[in-house]
């Protein structure tokens, strides 16, 4: 069993929509927890991390996660077309970070 | 400041031949990683150093060797290429402790096997 799980995608919204990306993990001890954004033929870059319970605001990127139910989300509001981009979702376990297989979000203008 | 350098940026080998991947990071950081990324599985740890001198297996780490030189530098060597090994490796470093591990990635490798 993947210890991380994504929805699949690719997700596609038009501009100026909200992207909704949900990511569940399988370690309960998990502490941290990350969003990349990784372009194109780029590496992964760190756009977010949430390491409490509730929800985490940074511009116009919305981190979310509840322990409870192993399952955290990021929400991207009036998404532009420079949105557009594979998410990783990323979780702490034992030191290392696990990765979701990502999301692959396309803003459509 | 550089980041995180990888080298080289592309790379082809025949079944067989064996090659190393530097790594190397001016940030100072203490845990360095290797990840290789194939099309939907996302990223894959093979090896990581959580400090100099030390090394551990990560979730696929057949027919990888790593090497902690120093704490800048952190190699992975393909003793003898398999096309699986087909795929796109990326180092990064991470500041370790505290259940934090926000890393930072170098540019990416793309090996091909033939």
């Amino acid at each position: 069993q993947k210890e991380v799980e994504q929805n699949s995608g690719p997700l596609s919204v038009p501009e100026g929509a909200i992207a909704s990306l949900n990511c569940t993990y399988s370690d309960r001890g998990s502490q941290s927890f990350f969003w990349y954004r990784q372009y194109s033929g780029k590496s992964p870059e760190l756009i977010m991390s949430i390491y409490s319970n509730g929800d985490k605001e940074d511009g116009r990127f919305t981190a979310q996660l509840n322990k409870a139910s192993q399952y955290v989300s990021l929400l991207i509001r009036d998404s532009q077309p420079s949105d557009s981009a594979t998410y990783l979702c990323a979780v702490n376990s034992d030191y290392k970070l696990s990765f979701g297989a990502g999301t692959t979000v396309t803003v459509r203008a | 400041n550089a980041g995180v350098t990888q080298t080289p940026k592309f790379q082809v080998l025949k079944t067989g031949q064996s090659m190393t991947l530097q790594c190397a990071q001016d940030m100072n950081h203490n845990s360095m990683y290797w990840y290789r990324q194939d099309p939907g599985m996302g990223l894959r740890l093979i090896y990581y150093s959580a400090s100099e001198g030390t090394t551990d297996k990560g979730e696929v780490p057949n027919g990888y060797n790593v090497s902690r030189l120093n704490k800048r530098e952190f190699s992975l060597r393909l003793e003898s290429a398999a096309p699986s090994q087909t795929s796109v490796y990326f180092c990064a470093a991470a500041i370790a402790g505290q259940g934090s591990e926000k890393l930072f990635f170098g540019s990416g490798t793309q090996l091909s096997v033939l």
